[in-house]
């Protein structure tokens, strides 16, 4: 079956640090990779959607320069949340799709001090 | 201007009721998909059903089936006998063929089924 594992579940980080978390596809081929942030009383936003071989579109209101994707391979993605600051807080869920049907792990919670 | 619009934040029923959620939907796509996710309080995103806006079959996954009008641009989910374990988030997600693969996320209903 297709599984999507995410990495840290949890971190707490202080203002102004960085944190890096991860996104593992195991089952099937992960074409592409979305990551979404969910806060605190809100739905999932977008982030970027990152597609092999192609460039990582990022979604108003996010950037390259705070949230750096990598997606090196049909099995991993990566992100970090650069000079994390409070309005960052919320869950992180990272949907891998092959094509049609998109996956998702189970997310990485970030608290920011 | 939000694309998917689910109207009701919480719903309660009792155990082995049945429950519809509703969703209405913006698209100027003519080919897209509507899923239905449950969000559980561990993290975990858990797909339901898929609805595709070419089909007219009526899309059914267990205990979980859908009422698609698609010329009214509305997707309900139906539960059938529920169970306290059906209490949860569920999301209804818009995918539209020219975004591949982004889903865009209704606000979400909170669910309680009491035994």
């Amino acid at each position: 079956g297709a599984l999507v594992y995410q990495y840290p579940r949890r971190t707490i980080c202080k203002s102004g640090t960085s944190m890096r978390m991860e996104c593992q596809a195991v089952g099937f081929q992960a074409t592409s990779v979305a990551w979404y942030r969910q806060s605190p009383q809100k739905t999932f936003e977008l982030i970027a959607l990152s597609t092999v071989n192609s460039a990582i579109k990022y979604e108003q209101n996010f950037t390259q320069e705070k949230f750096p994707i990598s997606h090196p391979n049909l099995s991993f993605s990566s992100m970090t949340v650069l000079n994390a600051y409070l309005e960052d807080r919320g869950l992180y869920l990272c949907g891998a799709s092959d094509r049609v049907e998109q996956y998702f792990g189970p997310g990485t919670r970030l608290t920011v001090l | 201007a939000q694309k998917v619009i689910q109207v009701w934040s919480t719903a309660s029923r009792q155990e082995g009721e049945e429950l519809t959620l509703d969703c209405s939907y913006e698209t100027s796509q003519v080919l897209y998909h509507l899923f239905w996710y449950k969000h559980l309080l561990s993290g975990e995103m858990v797909f339901l059903i898929r609805q595709m806006s070419s089909s007219t079959a009526k899309e059914r996954s267990g205990r979980y089936s859908v009422v698609f009008q698609k010329s009214l641009k509305s997707i309900s989910l139906v539960i059938s006998a529920l169970q306290p374990d059906d209490s949860g988030k569920y999301f209804c997600a818009l995918w539209e063929l020219s975004s591949f693969n982004k889903l865009t996320f209704g606000a979400g209903t909170r669910l309680a089924v009491c035994p």
